[in-house]
């Protein structure tokens, strides 16, 4: 099974700030590595696939980076509705597929 | 706009069961294969299971192997997932989400709005 390590876990900062979030594969996944975001009391919502594709209707300001075990998840200038929760899955090797742990992004 | 709306989540007691319901709004559902994700009270997220376009490919998580059958009828537009033997630790909210391609591994493209399965005495 590979496992997804996300850090950090919890990220503070502040609007208009750069977040930078960490994925790391414990086995190479080439790219085949997505980014979702999470609202309290919301399904999750796909903003990034094959590492580097954004869902469509996800802004530019989300950008995705990496391959094989390091993958990075950018978001350029943080907007007031970009603090949530973000996973991280991986789809190279399955079953399972699998999940990296969430990395809360909240204001500073 | 396309959705899939849940159903069925429920209290139930250990070693019972429950099925859970996911209808589409869309004609690409016949086309894709479905999963189920699941959220345990304050934890992150876990794959449960999949099934292909057509229903006869199906994968599961080895925590729920042998107790849940996920399943789909296209001319309902459809998925279930049927669990038995239910444990304290399945309880958590149910997602059900749509892949990008007709078979059963991707990524999560779009998903329903959840449902909350609790198992307790």
């Amino acid at each position: 099974e590979i496992v997804l390590t996300q850090s950090p876990a919890t990220l503070s900062l502040s609007p208009g700030e750069r977040a930078t979030l960490s994925c790391r594969a414990s086995h190479s996944v080439s790219t085949f590595l997505a980014w979702y975001q999470q609202k309290p009391g919301q399904a999750p919502r796909l903003l990034l696939y094959d590492a580097s594709n954004r869902a469509p209707g996800i802004p530019a300001r989300f950008r995705g980076s990496g391959s094989g075990t390091d993958f990075t998840l950018t978001i350029s200038s943080l907007e007031p509705e970009d603090f949530a929760v973000y996973f991280c899955q991986q789809r190279y090797n399955w079953p399972p597929l699998t999940f990296g742990g969430g990395t809360k992004v909240e204001i500073k | 706009e396309v959705q899939l709306l849940q159903s069925g989540g429920d209290l139930v007691q250990p070693g019972g069961s429950l099925r859970l319901s996911c209808a589409a709004s869309e004609v690409t559902y016949t086309s894709r294969a479905m999963f189920w994700v699941r959220q345990a009270p304050g934890k992150g997220l876990e794959w449960v299971s999949s099934i292909n376009y057509d229903g006869s490919d199906t994968y599961y998580a080895d925590p729920v192997k042998g107790r849940f059958t996920i399943s789909r009828d296209n001319s309902k537009e459809t998925l279930y997932l049927q669990m038995d033997s239910l444990r304290v630790e399945d309880t958590a909210v149910y997602f059900c989400a749509r892949g990008p391609w007709s078979d059963a591994g991707g990524w999560f493209e779009l998903w329903g709005q959840g449902t909350l399965v609790t198992v307790s005495s």
